[in-house]
C-alpha cells in the first residue's frame, strides 16, 4: 500500500522565524510528483509547492522550499520568515501515475503562527 | 471569473435521505474529482471522471454515486447507504493527461451534516 506519513499533527512558529514540516511516503514507483497543499481556515485547498521526483534540485517558491530526499522517501517543507497568513493545515500529497494515477494525502500538520 | 463552485456551502440531511452536492467548473477541464475530508484525516478520493459520460470509483465510493453528463458539471449524490456521511466534501478539476500530473484546482467545499 502507498502511504503518506506526517508525524507532526501540530506545529507552532514565531512570526518571522523558520519552521520545517516533515513528510515521509512509501512507494515502489520510480516516477512520481510530490506536493504540499495549504488549507487555511476558509478550507480552500491551495497548492504551495510541487516537486518532480526525477529532479534532484529542490523546489523553491518564494518563502517556501522543500528538502527532497528520494532514497529516504522524505519530502519536508520549509517556511522561512513565517507570516500570520501562513497559519493553516498543511498536507503532503504524492501523486503516482500508472495504475494508481491519483493524489494520496497525508493526515496534515496544523501550523500556528505566533505574533 | 474562472473557477470551481460548489453549492450549497452547508447542507443538513435527515438520516435515510439522499442528498446531491453540486460542483460546477468553467475552466474547460476534462477531469473532475470528489474528495471527502474528515477531522484529523487527509482527503480521500470518492469518485473521479476523466471525460463526459465516464467515471471511476476512488478509494471510498460505497454509498455515493455520481454522473457526468456535461463537461462543466460533476454532481455527487450521498445515498442513504452511506453509513457516516457527515463530512466536508471537496470537488476539484484538472486537465487530463494519463500518467502525468496536472494541477488539481479545488472548490470551496460543502459541509454536510446528518441530523
Amino acid at each position: 500500500a502507498q502511504t503518506v506519513t506526517q508525524s507532526q499533527p501540530e506545529m507552532s512558529v514565531q512570526e518571522a522565524e523558520t519552521v520545517t514540516l516533515s513528510c515521509t511516503y512509501d512507494t515502489s514507483e520510480s516516477d512520481y510528483y510530490l506536493f504540499w497543499y495549504k488549507q487555511p481556515p476558509s478550507r480552500q485547498m491551495i497548492l504551495v509547492i510541487r516537486q518532480e521526483a526525477y529532479k534532484q534540485q529542490n523546489a523553491t517558491e518564494n518563502r517556501f522550499s522543500v528538502n527532497f530526499q528520494k532514497a529516504a522517501k522524505s519530502f519536508s517543507l520549509k517556511i522561512s520568515d513565517s507570516q500570520l497568513g501562513d497559519a493553516a493545515m498543511y498536507f503532503c500529497a504524492p501523486f503516482y501515475g500508472g495504475a494508481t494515477n491519483k493524489l494520496i494525502f497525508g493526515t496534515g500538520t496544523l501550523l500556528a503562527v505566533q505574533p | 471569473d474562472g473557477g470551481i463552485t460548489q453549492s450549497p456551502k452547508y447542507l443538513f440531511r435527515k438520516e435515510g435521505q439522499n442528498v446531491t452536492l453540486s460542483c460546477e467548473q468553467n475552466l474547460n477541464h476534462d477531469a473532475m474529482y470528489w474528495y471527502r475530508q474528515d477531522p484529523g484525516q487527509g482527503l480521500r478520493l470518492i469518485y473521479y471522471s476523466q471525460i463526459v459520460n465516464d467515471f471511476q470509483k476512488g478509494d471510498i465510493a460505497e454509498g455515493y454515486s455520481v454522473s457526468r453528463e456535461k463537461k462543466e458539471s460533476f454532481p455527487l449524490t450521498v445515498t442513504s447507504a452511506q453509513k457516516n456521511p457527515t463530512a466536508f466534501y471537496l470537488c476539484a478539476s484538472s486537465i487530463w493527461a494519463s500518467g502525468t500530473y496536472n494541477e488539481q484546482f479545488f472548490g470551496p467545499g460543502t459541509r454536510l451534516t446528518v441530523l
